[in-house]
This record gives C-alpha cells, structure tokens and sequence, in this order.
C-alpha cells in the first residue's frame, strides 16, 4: 500500500463549487505539505503544517484553505473554486531529521480541471 | 527568500548521451539540496540528495554535488536511456522550512 495518499486522484467540477481535496499518510510524519503543479511553472506551494496544531500559508494560498484533522490527514479545500485552480495538486509529507531538513514523500497527485 | 534557477527544458537526447541539468540556488546559510525526478503520470520522488559542501549525491546512475562556492548541484549522468524519460526537479532544503523547488527540466530520451 502507498504510503502517501490522496483522492480523488482526479476530479472535474465547476466553477464556483467548493471543493476538498484529501491526503492521508502511514509515514508516521509530522510534517505534510500542499502544492500544485501547472505546466512551466513547476511546483508552488500552497500550505504547509509542522504538526496538528501548525498551519501556515505558503507562496500561493489565496483561495484555498486546509485543515489538519489529525497527524495522519491533512485536507485541502476550495471554498468556490474558479478555472485557474485548474492544475495537478500533490500533498507531501517529511520528518525533520537530525538536521530539521529532509526528503519530502510524494503522494501520487490529484488531477483537478474547473469548468 | 529561497529561491533555484534550473536550465530549461525540454531536453532532448539519444539513447547512450551525456546528460548535464544545471541548477543553481539561492539561501540563506548552507541547506540540503535535493534532486527529484517525476514519471510520467506520477508524484515526485527522491532521486539523490547532499547534506553539505562538497558531498556527491548518486543513484541509478545520476550524481550532482554539492557546490558551495557557486551555489550549483548540477546533475549528471553519463549514458542515458529510454526510461530516463521524466521531469527533475531541482530543490535547497533549510532547517524547518519547506523545499523550494525550480521549475523542472523535462528530459525526452530516444532510442
């Protein structure tokens, strides 16, 4: 079983609907991250959470919110989403090591087009 | 802030070619640089990594190291193939701050 996981791995809606877009990891991690890709412009962040009771907006967290409902979960929502938002959304987690600093485990991505 | 410069793609190469992804960075103090390639279709993953100057990161035949005086962790490999094929990205680490990563070089290699 993967170790990072999201869903919906891909998801057509329109514009104005609100939308939750869900990662769940068995890494045992604090640390989980939100970012999205969109071709030339490669990968933004979006939020990030050192632990439960850690939030905090990364370089593009307009129009977006999350919540980290446990160690294990941390969920990204579009409160009225618009065509812009259209992208490949990736959550990530990390351990911080010895050093504070270590690889972030990928999940597989979630496909989002806003119509 | 942090920030990484990488060349742009897409590169395009023979089967059996040298294979050189520039990428350079700026931070505050010396972070952890990572390399990470994403297959076609799916997340990222760690491709190899260096912890301070002077280390040299290597896995599947890819190695960059760690450049302090030019602020560079250039990857190599000296033969590629046809499953090299994937997009890598290029990312400084600091302590407790998240990965910044560059844009991504996408690498077509053909038979």
């Amino acid at each position: 079983d993967a170790d990072v996981t999201q869903t919906p791995r891909n998801r057509i809606t329109k514009t104005g609907k609100r939308i939750m877009l869900e990662c769940s990891q068995t890494k045992g991690h604090d640390r989980m991250y939100w970012y999205r890709q969109d071709p030339g412009l490669g990968l933004r962040l979006i939020y990030y959470s050192f632990d439960v009771k850690d939030i905090n907006k990364g370089e593009i967290s307009d129009g977006y919110s999350v919540s980290r409902q446990a160690q294990a979960k941390f969920s990204l929502s579009l409160e009225s989403a618009i065509p812009n938002q259209t992208a490949l959304y990736f959550c990530a987690t990390s351990d911080p090591g010895q050093e504070g600093t270590s690889e972030q485990y990928f999940g597989p991505g979630t496909r989002l087009t806003v119509t | 802030g942090d920030s990484v410069t990488q060349m742009e793609g897409p590169v395009t190469l023979s089967e059996e070619a040298f294979l050189t992804i520039n990428c350079t960075y700026t931070a505050t103090g010396y972070p952890s640089l990572f390399w990470y390639v994403q297959y076609p279709g799916e997340g990222l993953q760690l491709l190899l990594k260096a912890t301070k100057a002077d280390d040299k990161g290597s896995n599947k035949g890819f190695e960059a190291t760690y450049r302090k005086e030019t602020t560079s962790f250039h990857l190599e490999k000296g033969s590629v193939q046809v499953s090299d094929s994937a997009v890598y990205f290029c990312a400084p680490g600091r302590r407790n701050t998240p990965l910044v990563f560059g844009k991504g070089t996408r690498l077509s290699v053909i038979a």
